[in-house]
């Protein structure tokens, strides 16, 4: 199964800045996934990352806070904007080559905003 | 709407013993269940992948089993180790690419 390399694997940032998080795949993967993971809550998604298109974003999550690019098949990063102290989360990318395989996960970012 | 149910949400139990991780969902129309740990403030590491045509998978100490009609998946960790001390999460996938996870079971393996 691929392998993913997620940075920064933490940060400590200041209200009103943006985090950029990178995630490189060692193989070439259909999707990518960037998830949220809140303090004691599971996960939930952000968005899909999709190739050569804009990504697709789940309700509650908007383009201009978590702006996503994904130029190739094996590289996507995520900006958190304009930063409050509700955005401290662990975030977390995924790929897939198909749901039928399963997804593998970054070592995810962990993002205090003070 | 999918739901992924875990319980217990925290377990705590001595060295060597034998533990059930128990997930639900609410429709059984499912591709597959993956179930993952995590260890705080970490990514997800993939455990057992149960395709929706499989029983059970086995993988070292740990065997999921995959029971669609009823709608729920056991994690059973043998002779349980400090080691084993994480969060269980177990995710359903229904098709479109996405996944639905569950609330997680925080495991105390003490020793």
């Amino acid at each position: 199964s691929a392998v993913i390399s997620q940075k920064p694997s933490r940060d400590i940032c200041q209200r009103g800045t943006s985090l950029t998080i990178q995630c490189q795949v060692d193989s070439q993967v259909t999707m990518m996934f960037w998830y949220r993971q809140q303090p004691g809550q599971s996960l939930t998604l952000i968005a899909t990352a999709n190739q050569g298109s804009e990504a697709t974003y789940e309700s509650g999550f908007v383009i201009d806070k978590f702006p996503i690019s994904r130029p190739n098949l094996t590289f996507s990063t995520l900006t958190v904007s304009n930063m409050s102290p509700e955005d401290s989360s662990i975030y977390l990318c995924s790929a897939s080559t198909g749901g039928d395989y399963g997804y593998t996960f970054g070592s995810g970012t962990r993002l205090t905003v003070v | 709407k999918q739901e992924v149910t875990q319980i217990p949400a925290a377990l705590s139990v001595p060295e060597g013993e034998n533990l059930v991780l128990n997930c639900s969902f609410t429709d059984s129309a499912i591709y597959n269940l993956q179930w993952f740990r995590q260890d705080p403030g970490k990514g997800l590491t993939s455990l057992l992948l149960i395709q929706s045509s499989q029983r059970e998978q086995t993988s070292g100490r740990l065997n999921a089993s995959l029971d669609k009609s009823s709608g729920r998946s056991t994690l059973y960790i043998a002779a349980s180790q400090p080691g084993d001390s994480a969060t269980y999460l177990c995710a359903v996938y229904s098709g479109t690419y996405k996944y639905i996870f569950g609330t997680g079971t925080r495991l105390k393996v003490l020793a």
